[in-house]
Formats: structure tokens, C-alpha cells, sequence
């Protein structure tokens, strides 16, 4: 039963352009959200996070918007940079203390020069 | 946050053997994680290590199979026992941060022959 879906595995955008990436959800026990990022050889890095109260957050280039009623998230990364291109994780989390976070399978994002 | 640096790499290991991976962190933390994340699939929680108590371990994973030391605040193994090709995937240990994210290690990529 996978709780947390990214149903694109890859994306390939061009650089300026806007990356999106998707992420959705089956437990509405969840109440905080999180995007991490993944470079090859590397551990998954923290990217933004959101809270279940909140539909959106904003960090410079990123922002994640929850749409709670259709069980939902967004990453969104404008302008998009070849140094973006890693693997993008969607994590879900039932309360603090990482063995209640699930993740995503992860998508795969190409940002072409 | 937290450093996190994980011994061996890599390793390519005979079915049948063990491999123990390291984990070392640069702070005092009371629970660490290890993850595994099969090729294509998302990190999947294997257990929580806490210090000067047994591990608990998800569904689907046992201590005989996985067995898991945390002898102080900043160190674990985990041993991946009689190993067969569907053990082959990367294994990572994780800390809590000061909200909901969590610090990774680099990772462990194994492969089984």
C-alpha cells in the first residue's frame, strides 16, 4: 500500500522554465509535508517542507503548494538550473521522529542547458 | 545540522556473507534510522535505533536479518545477514532535525553476486 505516490519516475525540463513536480497522498493522518533532494552518491538533502495547515511556502526558488481536499503537493522551482537536476523525494509525516515519515519513490528531474 | 558519514560505500558481497555497515554523526542524537531504498523504489524505514535499547524494527523487517548496534549517541551498525541478491540496494542512516526533516548519510550501495 503506497501511502505516498510520485507518479512521474522522471522529468526533463529546459533551464528557465518551470519545474513541476508531483506528489499525492492517501492518509489524511498525515499533517506535514517535505520535498528532499537527491544527488547521485549523495544522501537525500532537505529541501522545503509544509505544513497540513498551510496551502503554501515559499523559498527562494521553491515553492510547495498543498491542496489538502484532493490529497496533493507541488514542487515548484522557477527558474529551473542544470544544478537541479537530482532525484526529488515527496515525504509525508504523521508527527515528529523520522519513523513516522513516508516517502515517495522519487522523481527524476533533467534540467537541460 | 547534523554531519553524517557511513562506512563502506560501497561493497559487492558473495550471497551467503554479512556485510555491517557504520554510521557515525558529529552530535549527540537519541534515535537513528536506517533506511533502505531499493532500485526504483522509494526509502523504505528498516528500523530505529535507540541507545541503550533494543531496535524496533517496520513490518517486514527482523533483528535476525537486519541486527542492529547503537553503542553510544553518535554511532550504529547495521548488519545486513545472509546475504541474497534482493538485498542489493542502498542503505542509509538518518537523524532527526529540529522539526520534522531528517539529516541523511551519504549511503551504502551494496551489491550481492
Amino acid at each position: 500500500d503506497q501511502q505516498v505516490k510520485q507518479n512521474s519516475p522522471s522529468l526533463s525540463v529546459q533551464e528557465g522554465r518551470i519545474s513541476i513536480l508531483n506528489c499525492d497522498y492517501t492518509n489524511s493522518m498525515f499533517d506535514y509535508f517535505l520535498w528532499y533532494k537527491k544527488y547521485p552518491a549523495e544522501g537525500p538533502t532537505f529541501l522545503i517542507s509544509i505544513s497540513s495547515i498551510k496551502d503554501k511556502n515559499e523559498d527562494g526558488r521553491f515553492t510547495v503548494f498543498l491542496n489538502k481536499s484532493a490529497k496533493h503537493l507541488s514542487l515548484h522551482i522557477v527558474p529551473s538550473q542544470p544544478g537541479d537536476s537530482a532525484v526529488y523525494f515527496c515525504a509525508a509525516s504523521a508527527g515528529t521522529g523520522g519513523f513516522k515519515t513516508i516517502f515517495g519513490a522519487g522523481t527524476r528531474l533533467f534540467v537541460k542547458a | 545540522s547534523a554531519v553524517i558519514s557511513q562506512k563502506p560505500s560501497r561493497d559487492i558481497c558473495q550471497r551467503g556473507t554479512s556485510l555491517t555497515i557504520q554510521c557515525q554523526v558529529d552530535s549527540q542524537v537519541t534515535m537513528m534510522f536506517w533506511y533502505r531504498q531499493q532500485p526504483g523504489q522509494s526509502l523504505t524505514l528498516i528500523a530505529t535505533a535507540n541507545q541503550g535499547s533494543e531496535a524496533t524494527y517496520e513490518s517486514g523487517f527482523v533483528i535476525d536479518k537486519f541486527p542492529i548496534s547503537r553503542p553510544n549517541l553518535t554511532f550504529s551498525t547495521l548488519t545486513v545477514s545472509n546475504l541474497s541478491p534482493e538485498d542489493s540496494s542502498i542503505y542509509l542512516c538518518s537523524v532527526d532535525g529540529q522539526s520534522y526533516e531528517q539529516y541523511f548519510g551519504p549511503g551504502t550501495r551494496l551489491t550481492v553476486t
